[in-house]
């Protein structure tokens, strides 16, 4: 089935470990994004890309890396996880703003301890 | 920048009961409106949007939303809530012309329908 897969979706770090969480979507779209969920906190922006090669930074992205080397995936790194970012990571996607809104990944529960 | 508010954070209404959830947000320029739900352990999934036209669009499952220009919302309705319709529900709003589009999202309201 079409659509955004994220991996792992869930995983338990240790204080100042690393890791990537992985996002790929096979509808070819352009724009790809990066969010976390915290309770009452709706969504916030990580970072997002418009196309491969291209990233640039959204609300909160102290702590995280991305890169876009591909149409496809849009991988997420965590250098030196902190507490302060357990949380539910969601990844997403989309053609254009104006026609169909985002399609979602199932998220990577990520907690820190 | 752009916020969007979402008044109620926690909904609890039993079935068949009318659903309202409120939704301002703070751009006076064009818009591009959406709804989303979660259904728990679950992604988010679009309920409805409004880019132009008819301010009264319909989404999937019988809801509803109103866009309403001079008050700055797009509020949620429904008829006549299930025991299904229990989720997170999310405004999230693009703010057309201020350089690259991406959505700013409400903080969720979480709906209880008891049956």
């Amino acid at each position: 089935n079409a659509g955004v897969t994220q991996t792992p979706k869930f995983r338990i770090l240790k204080i100042g470990q690393s890791m990537t969480l992985q996002c790929a979507q096979d509808m070819n779209h352009n724009y790809m994004y990066w969010y976390r969920q915290d309770p009452g906190m709706g969504l916030k922006l990580i970072y997002y890309s418009v196309g491969a090669g291209i990233t640039d930074k959204g609300e909160v992205p102290n702590g995280y890396n991305v890169s876009r080397s591909t149409t496809e995936d849009f991988p997420l790194r965590l250098e030196l996880a902190a507490p302060s970012q357990t949380s539910v990571y969601f990844c997403a996607s989309s053609y254009d703003m104006t026609t169909f809104g985002y399609t979602f990944g199932s998220g990577t529960r990520l907690t820190v301890v | 920048a752009q916020s969007v508010s979402q008044h109620n954070h926690h909904v609890i209404l039993s079935e068949a009961a009318s659903l309202e959830l409120g939704c301002n947000y703070s751009y006076g320029g064009t818009v591009n409106l959406f709804w989303y739900v979660q259904y728990p352990g679950q992604h988010l999934q679009l309920l409805l949007k409004y880019f132009s036209g008819d301010p009264l669009v319909k989404g999937i499952k019988g809801f509803e939303a109103e866009f309403i220009k001079s008050k700055f919302s797009f509020n949620l309705r429904k008829p006549s809530v299930q025991w299904s319709d229990t989720a997170e529900y999310f405004c999230a709003v693009n703010a057309l012309n201020t350089g690259f589009q991406k959505l700013v999202f409400g903080t969720g309201t979480r709906l209880l329908v008891s049956p």
